[in-house]
């Protein structure tokens, strides 16, 4: 079983649309977990970073976590055709401990694309 | 304020052969990750750099080894080159000493194995 499972898509929606991103993952020691978007051919951006569980709002992303699901999810409000990318979740157990490091899980990515 | 910067952006090379990737962090932080993606997958953690010694290494052969210079600045190796080894290879950078734990990406090294 993979650490992190992610519906590799692709997800195709008209513009305006609510998009729904979702990975499930397996460790419960995981409290650290972030969405990040990636364009073709380009190095993933970060979107969104939450600790624990609950819902974080920065503009028309909302990110939620569900830890007793084991369920993370990343929601697009008024979808815009620039939207259109991968994106990819990322999970992590430990950000610092004994003065190292903040490894990085990923999902496999589920390309987007929103139809003008 | 720059971003985290990999050189070079491109490179194709032949089995059997070596390559040295480059990475530069964003202003500010002192630790640099590397990862592998291949086509179509997520980011892979290769390892990670942190005062100029390797903190932690993902399931990756020992031909692929890195060094982390003075200013931070990174380099990753990779010997006896594979069909494999294709992929696009990603710097990550972040604040370890700073409490800021965020990892900002550069736009990573599209390597070619032929």
């Amino acid at each position: 079983q993979k650490e992190v499972e992610q519906d590799p898509g692709p997800l195709s929606v008209p513009e305006g649309a609510i998009v729904s991103l979702n990975c499930t993952y397996s460790n419960s020691a995981f409290q650290y977990f972030m969405w990040y978007r990636q364009y073709s051919r380009k190095g993933p951006e970060l979107l969104m970073y939450t600790y624990s569980s609950g819902n974080k709002e920065d503009g028309r992303f909302t990110a939620q976590v569900d830890k007793s699901s084991k369920y993370i999810s990343l929601f697009i409000r008024d979808s815009q055709p620039s939207d259109s990318a991968t994106y990819l979740c990322a999970i992590s157990s430990d950000m610092n401990y004994g003065g190292a490091t903040n490894k990085l899980i990923f999902g496999t990515g589920t390309l987007l694309a929103v139809q003008p | 304020d720059a971003g985290v910067t990999q050189s070079p952006t491109h490179l194709i090379k032949t089995r059997g052969q070596q390559v040295t990737l480059r990475c530069s962090p964003k202003s500010g932080h002192d630790t640099v990750s590397w990862y592998q993606q291949a086509l179509g997958q997520g980011p892979q953690f290769i390892f990670q750099y942190y005062e100029e010694e390797e903190r932690q290494r993902g399931n990756f052969p020992d031909r692929f080894s890195g060094h982390q210079f003075p200013n931070y600045s990174s380099e990753l190796n990779v010997n006896a080159l594979l069909l494999g080894d294709s992929a696009l290879y990603l710097c990550a950078s972040s604040d370890l000493n700073g409490r800021t734990y965020e990892q900002y990406f550069g736009p990573g090294t599209r390597l070619t194995v032929t």
